[in-house]
């Protein structure tokens, strides 16, 4: 079974530059999560879909971060305008439902890896 | 305030020994509790889970033990090898929260040979 897919794993921008991430997660999972991993720390809920409507966005900083997966399956992340404390590792999971996401069920992807300078 | 935490934030323990990493939560409706491993360069993977209504559960050569009276869970591998070296993250789960996971800040466990 294939697992979570990200793109890019590795970017390096300038601060006030636009950047966007994928993610594919594994195929029938109609959840999916976006985290930010800062360095030494655990990662954090930024925005969770259920298909392509919007469960909690509460921790995403929506003066800069936009989240869409329109179809219920890819989803993008974008960041306009970086800045310096945006650099981190973005994550993407995914799981068959909420339920099953706390029930040990959420998938993890790579990761992409963000530098802003 | 929440938060899930770790006690300590490095480990280092001797091939073959047993290794104990340990997890303070605040939140005391938390109903579910997952530890993950985390290698570089990788996403989190999940290890073991336990219920709030259990105090142990036990994986292969893992052990969770969850004490509810002072909010405390421990992770504890057997036998622990070099593959074991990685960053475990304690994560909470509140079921009443659609799945969302509020993890910790993470253990780096590191083996020698």
């Amino acid at each position: 079974e294939a697992g979570v897919a990200q793109s890019p794993r590795y970017k390096i921008i300038e601060k006030r530059q636009s950047v966007a991430f994928w993610c594919n997660p594994i195929s029938g999972h109609a959840t999916l999560y976006w985290y930010q991993q800062i360095l030494g720390q655990g990662p954090k809920l930024l925005i969770q879909f259920q298909n392509n409507g919007v469960v909690d966005d509460s921790q995403l900083p929506k003066d800069r971060f936009s989240a869409e997966r329109l179809k219920g399956v890819d989803s993008t992340l974008k960041i306009q305008p970086a800045k310096l404390e945006d650099s981190a590792v973005y994550l993407c999971a995914s799981s068959l439902d909420p339920a099953s996401g706390g029930l040990g069920g959420q998938y993890f992807g790579p990761g992409t890896r963000l530098t802003v300078l | 305030g929440e938060s899930v935490g770790l006690h300590l934030p490095t480990l280092s323990v001797q091939e073959g020994d047993n290794s104990i990493i340990n997890c303070a939560y605040s939140n005391s409706a938390s109903d579910y509790f997952i530890w993950y491993k985390q290698e570089s360069g990788k996403g989190p993977q999940f290890i073991i889970d336990i219920r709030s209504n259990m105090d142990k559960r036990q994986g292969q050569r893992v052990t969770v033990l969850l004490n509810k009276t002072v909010k405390h869970l421990s992770l504890q591998i057997a036998a622990t090898q070099p593959g074991d070296s990685a960053v475990y993250f304690c994560a909470e789960n509140r079921a009443n929260q659609g799945g969302k996971l509020i993890f910790g800040q993470g253990t780096e466990l590191s083996v020698k040979p």
